[in-house]
């Protein structure tokens, strides 16, 4: 079975300042990663995914993250974070043959201090 | 190209009776996921159907919950007799055919609330 595992529920920063969101998971096969990002009521947008290739990859929004198999672990991070990036994010992943759900982190709140 | 169409946004349905959630696919996905996000939870994965077939419904509920997506139309999820627990945001997602289906796009979720 899969399971994804966030360790930071609440993470505030100051605008500008760099940031990391860490994301651990557990898998007996091999997997796709994603991170999505969920702003108030609203649904989830996707960010970036690894699917495969070079383990850093680049998203929107100025976001990046690097797969490292050997630890396990797909974090999220951004140089200089804006006001506009407060919101909760969710790191997923799903494995690469067989059923296609996602199964997702409990999630991380980011807040921008201004 | 639109995205995944989800309505009604939000739901207010009294305790015994039923909800019915409706998503549009992204034009030219055929695959459908429909997700539950509990209060301060993560989305849990609930069923996964295509065109007119349920491909893994190992995460929705045994009873009172069934999901259906019909050649035309939208997908529907549908709860019987709902209580207080069914309270969540119901997130449907699609994808398209190839590229063994990912990424999955996400709409903007259906908040019910039961009374």
């Amino acid at each position: 079975a899969q399971s994804v595992t966030q360790l930071d529920s609440q993470v505030p920063v100051f605008e500008e300042a760099p940031v990391e969101l860490r994301c651990n998971y557990s898998s007996s096969v091999s997997v796709y990663l994603f991170w999505y990002v969920q702003y108030p009521n609203q649904g989830l947008q996707l960010l970036l995914k690894y699917l495969s290739g070079s383990t850093l990859v680049k998203g929107i929004n100025g976001f990046e993250a690097e797969f490292n198999k050997s630890q396990t672990s797909f974090h999220l991070r951004k140089p200089s974070v804006h006001i506009s990036d407060t919101a909760e994010y969710f790191c997923a992943v799903s494995v690469q043959t067989g059923a296609n759900n996602l199964f997702f982190g409990t999630g991380t709140r980011l807040t921008v201090i201004p | 190209n639109a995205g995944v169409m989800q309505n009604p946004r939000h739901l207010v349905r009294r305790r015994g009776q039923e909800a019915r959630l409706r998503c549009s696919p992204m034009k030219g996905h055929s695959h459908v996921y429909w997700y539950r996000q509990l209060p301060e939870e993560g989305l849990k994965f609930m069923v996964y159907l295509q065109k007119e077939n349920i491909i893994d419904e190992s995460g929705m509920p045994k009873e009172r919950f069934s999901a259906e997506f019909p050649k035309e139309g939208p997908s529907i999820l549908r709860i019987q007799q709902v209580v207080r627990g069914d309270s969540a945001a119901y997130f449907c997602a699609s994808s398209p055919p190839l590229a063994g289906g990912f990424p999955q796009y996400f709409g903007p979720g259906t908040r019910l609330t039961v009374t």
